[in-house]
């Protein structure tokens, strides 16, 4: 079965500084999905970022960028230019292509609190 | 569009009471999902539908029960609830076939047992 390690529960950031959240996780794939969700206050959890394994280009959205290693079975998540809106837990995700549903296996989040 | 909706959104109950959590979407997504989140601890899976009709368990199956009778509603019954129930409920769904992992969900439903 696959974990997912997420070492920092808490972590703060200044508004407009740059933040890194991580995340590791184990699986004997060698074809796989990652994600970032964002749980913000009011709770809907929405997708932030999505990697998938086969693809050794790390994934960009916006000011969110991640940092893939695949051998090490890492996968960060840095916020560039940190605003307040980022205030929210930060889950990471895997997820397998086999099976017939998007199950994710999901990690124990970090809750990040960008301050002024 | 609503999205992924969940009700009721706080509920308080007794040990050995039942009630269901509902939830319902209108994206027309053929995947809908129950998970469960304990304090501290990332999301489990309950229950996942692939379809109407189609349901089957997910890694925390037991004291729970689903239906799927049509393709916009997922309920999720708890029988004889127990104070280890106590947690907040999520609803998701997503669209069949593309499996890219990207779920879409509720806002929870926080359920106390006591």
């Amino acid at each position: 079965a696959q974990t997912v390690t997420q070492s920092q529960p808490e972590m703060s950031v200044q508004e407009a500084e740059t933040v890194t959240l991580s995340c590791t996780y184990d699986t004997s794939e060698n074809n796989y999905y990652l994600f970032w969700y964002k749980q913000p206050p009011s709770r809907q959890m929405i997708l932030v970022i999505r990697q998938e394994a086969y693809k050794q280009q790390n994934a960009t959205e916006n000011r969110f960028s991640v940092n893939f290693q695949k051998a090490a079975k890492s996968f960060s998540l840095k916020i560039s230019d940190s605003q307040l809106g980022d205030t929210a837990m930060y889950f990471c995700a895997f997820m397998s292509p086999t099976g017939t549903a998007s199950k994710l296996t999901f990690g124990t989040g970090t809750r990040l609190q960008v301050t002024l | 569009n609503a999205g992924v909706t969940q009700t009721p959104k706080f509920r308080i109950l007794k040990i050995g009471q039942s009630m269901t959590l509902q939830c319902a979407q209108d994206m027309n997504h053929n995947y809908m999902y129950w998970y469960r989140q304990d304090p501290g601890m990332g999301l489990k899976l309950i229950y996942y539908s692939v379809g109407a009709g189609i349901t089957d368990k997910g890694e925390v199956p037991n004291g729970y029960n689903v239906s799927r009778s049509t393709t916009e509603d997922f309920p999720l019954r708890l029988e004889l609830a127990a104070p280890s129930q106590t947690s907040v409920y999520f609803c998701a769904s997503s669209p069949g076939r593309t499996n890219t992992g990207e779920l879409f969900f509720g806002e929870g439903s926080r359920l106390t047992v006591l």
